[in-house]
């Protein structure tokens, strides 16, 4: 079956402009996550979806961030007034539930912000 | 504070050679582990996890990684490494029962033909 599938795949903008990322996860996957990943970095964990909990957003580096997942199913990044630090690979993931599952990584959207 | 350190930015290994790529954890709970592999232009694959149960853990591609209580470890192996083993690994760590995952800064493996 299909993966995680995250677009655009690449994205450039200028600082202050609002972007938007899209995830696709798994279907039937209720858990999904978003990680940024920056040159040289790990993964940092931004936000946390589980079914129709709340989710756990402890990881959202500003108030500029937000998340939002329609349905349990499609998830959407938005980064308001972008900034240049902002740029990074942001990963979505997905697994069955939460737990010790193994999640399933898309393969990014790069954002560049000029 | 949870945290999961990769001391080797980079490990160079000769084709044919044992490999080896080492992860330490920090956790309040108990740990589940994990080591994911990232390719060229590609996202991250599972490799392998740690639950419970038998402290080696056998995964895809021929790696195995061995959990090490008292050492805080969960270093990856691998007996006899592949060119094609060359990408960037990552070993990840959840701090039951919390949701957050938390991740290394990763280490490049490259094979030397």
């Amino acid at each position: 079956g299909a993966g995680v599938s995250q677009s655009p795949s690449n994205k450039v903008t200028e600082k202050g402009k609002d972007v938007e990322l899209r995830c696709d996860p798994i279907s039937g996957h209720t858990a999904l996550y978003w990680y940024r990943q920056s040159l040289g970095q790990g993964l940092e964990f931004l936000i946390y979806f589980q079914g129709n909990s709340a989710p756990d957003k402890s990881g959202l580096p500003s108030d500029r961030f937000s998340a939002e997942r329609t349905g349990g199913s499609v998830s959407t990044l938005t980064i308001q007034r972008t900034q240049q630090e902002d740029s990074a690979v942001y990963l979505c993931a997905s697994s069955i539930t939460a737990g010790g599952e193994t999640q399933y990584f898309g393969p990014g959207t790069r954002l560049l912000v000029l | 504070a949870q945290s999961v350190a990769q001391p080797e930015d980079q490990v160079n290994v000769a084709e044919g050679n044992p490999l080896t790529v080492k992860c330490t954890y920090s956790v309040s709970g108990n740990p589940y582990l994990f080591w994911y592999v990232q390719y060229p232009n590609r996202g991250l694959q599972f490799l392998l996890k740690y639950i419970t149960g038998d402290n080696l853990v056998k995964g895809s591609y021929g790696f195995e990684a061995e959990f090490n209580k008292s050492q805080t470890s969960f270093h990856l192996k691998k007996p006899s490494a592949l060119v094609s083993d060359s990408a960037l690994y990552f070993c990840a760590v959840r701090d039951m029962p919390g949701n957050q995952f938390y991740f290394g800064t990763g280490t490049s493996l490259t094979v030397i033909p």
